[in-house]
């Protein structure tokens, strides 16, 4: 099965400045890796994903770098908001099945106006 | 398009009762997962079905822990005989029929037992 693991566990930033989150993977078979933003009391909200046949994509100010050599994958936030301030999440797939998900352990971004 | 629905979205049950959890999938979906989250932790897989089918349970404990997907209605994930380690918030999710695997959550039920 796959292992994520996910880091920093917290991570504060004035805003306007930017923000990663790494993740590494252990399944070198792996090859989607979505990104979900979790509010408090709410469910997990999908910001963006990445296909293992593209290093980077981006969308605004969100975007998600992907090294499969290494087997990590990467979040970058810019010119952070206060409205970012979220627990995010990276996934991979199971068992090598991108319809079932293994999470990291979260990230707590508060951003600091 | 209403997304994922579940209900309720909190429950509060004594040790030993039953707790039975509802999912609704996103119109045009054929696919729901069930996670479960424990407090500062991140979600663990539980079950994947389709219609009236379990496709992946892995996830699943094996005692107490059930759930259906039926032709008709919600997707259920019952837990019988609850217990205070039973306790976390339950995220389902819903995905499109074969080639498109982006999972959306529903906000979660959050049990709490007594």
């Amino acid at each position: 099965g796959e292992n994520v693991e996910q880091h920093p566990s917290t991570l504060s930033v004035q805003e306007g400045d930017s923000a990663v989150i790494k993740c590494t993977y252990s399944d070198s078979a792996s090859n989607y890796f979505p990104w979900y933003k979790q509010e408090l009391g709410k469910g997990s909200q999908l910001i963006i994903d990445i296909r293992s046949n593209v290093g980077e994509k981006k969308d605004q100010r969100i975007a998600v770098t992907l090294n499969k050599t290494a087997k990590h994958f990467s979040l970058h936030i810019t010119e952070t908001q206060p409205e970012d301030s979220a627990v995010y999440f990276c996934a991979a797939p199971h068992s090598g099945s991108a319809r079932q998900l293994t999470f990291g352990s979260g990230t707590q971004l508060t951003v600091l106006p | 398009n209403a997304g994922v629905m579940q209900n309720p979205r909190h429950l509060v049950r004594r040790r030993g009762q039953e707790a039975r959890l509802r999912c609704s999938p996103m119109k045009g979906h054929s696919h729901v997962y069930w996670y479960r989250q424990l407090p500062e932790e991140g979600l663990k897989f539980m079950v994947y079905l389709q219609k009236e089918n379990i496709i992946d349970e892995s996830g699943m404990p094996k005692e107490r822990f059930s759930a259906e997907f039926p032709k008709e209605g919600p997707s259920i994930l019952r837990i019988q005989q609850v217990v205070r380690g039973d306790s976390a918030a339950y995220f389902c999710a819903s995905s499109p029929p074969a080639g498109r695997e982006t999972q959306y959550f529903g906000p979660g039920t959050r049990l709490l037992v007594l």
